[in-house]
């Protein structure tokens, strides 16, 4: 069945470093993909997403690119604030149930961005 | 638009009492989800409905959890009896399965569970 793969954190950067966050996914189909964010204490958000391969998501300075030939949705952002301390999740559509607006959630990825 | 409302924000309850989780979701939208968040299992996804409709409660932990949505503004999430190991945060998220904001979840903040 379709999956998704985030890289394990926590993720401990200085303020204003690059950031990437991995994701790869498992899917037989042409799922939409998205980023979510946590930030401490509340639920989760939508970030960005793409909906067809090739398309970039972005917003609040983050992107990531919907990569078919390898199955990817890396997050990336080029100069971290300590604000963007968060728990990010990447996720795919369920292809199979679309209609119901399923989502299938990666592991979540920690990061702490320090002064 | 209020967004999805979850109530209560905080439960402290005493192992074997009843519990009910409230969610209340963005007008409009046709479908519910129900997740469990800990730090030892992540985000779980519970049940979900569509047009009020249960669509898959296999993640449903066992006999003990039970989810109605009587109509299309209100759903309930009960535990009875209650168990330590159910302390974890609730989440209720809402969709819309048509349109340009097709499959996007919209997440409430999430009822904090404590079973003591």
């Amino acid at each position: 069945g379709n999956s998704v793969t985030q890289m394990e954190g926590p993720v401990t950067l200085s303020e204003e470093a690059f950031l990437t966050i991995n994701c790869t996914y498992t899917a037989t189909g042409y799922p939409s993909l998205f980023w979510y964010v946590q930030y401490p204490g509340e639920g989760l958000q939508l970030l960005l997403k793409a909906t067809k391969a090739d398309d970039k998501g972005s917003n609040k300075g983050f992107e990531a690119t919907y990569r078919k030939e390898t199955t990817s949705f890396h997050l990336e952002k080029g100069s971290v604030q300590v604000s963007d301390s968060a728990v990010y999740f990447c996720a795919l559509s369920d292809e199979w149930e679309s209609n119901t607006g399923k989502l299938i959630f990666g592991q979540g990825t920690t990061l702490q961005v320090k002064p | 638009d209020a967004g999805v409302i979850q109530s209560p924000r905080h439960e402290v309850t005493e192992m074997g009492q009843e519990v009910t989780l409230r969610c209340k979701p963005i007008s409009g939208h046709n479908s519910l989800f129900w997740y469990r968040q800990t730090m030892m299992r992540g985000l779980e996804l519970l049940i979900y409905f569509n047009n009020n409709v249960p669509i898959d409660d296999s993640g449903m932990p066992e006999d003990r959890f039970s989810a109605k949505m009587p109509n299309a503004s209100f759903s309930t999430l009960k535990i009875q009896p209650s168990e330590p190991r159910d302390s974890a945060v609730y989440f209720c998220a809402s969709s819309l399965a048509w349109g340009q904001d097709k499959e996007t979840q919209y997440f409430g903040p999430g009822t904090r569970l404590l079973v003591l």
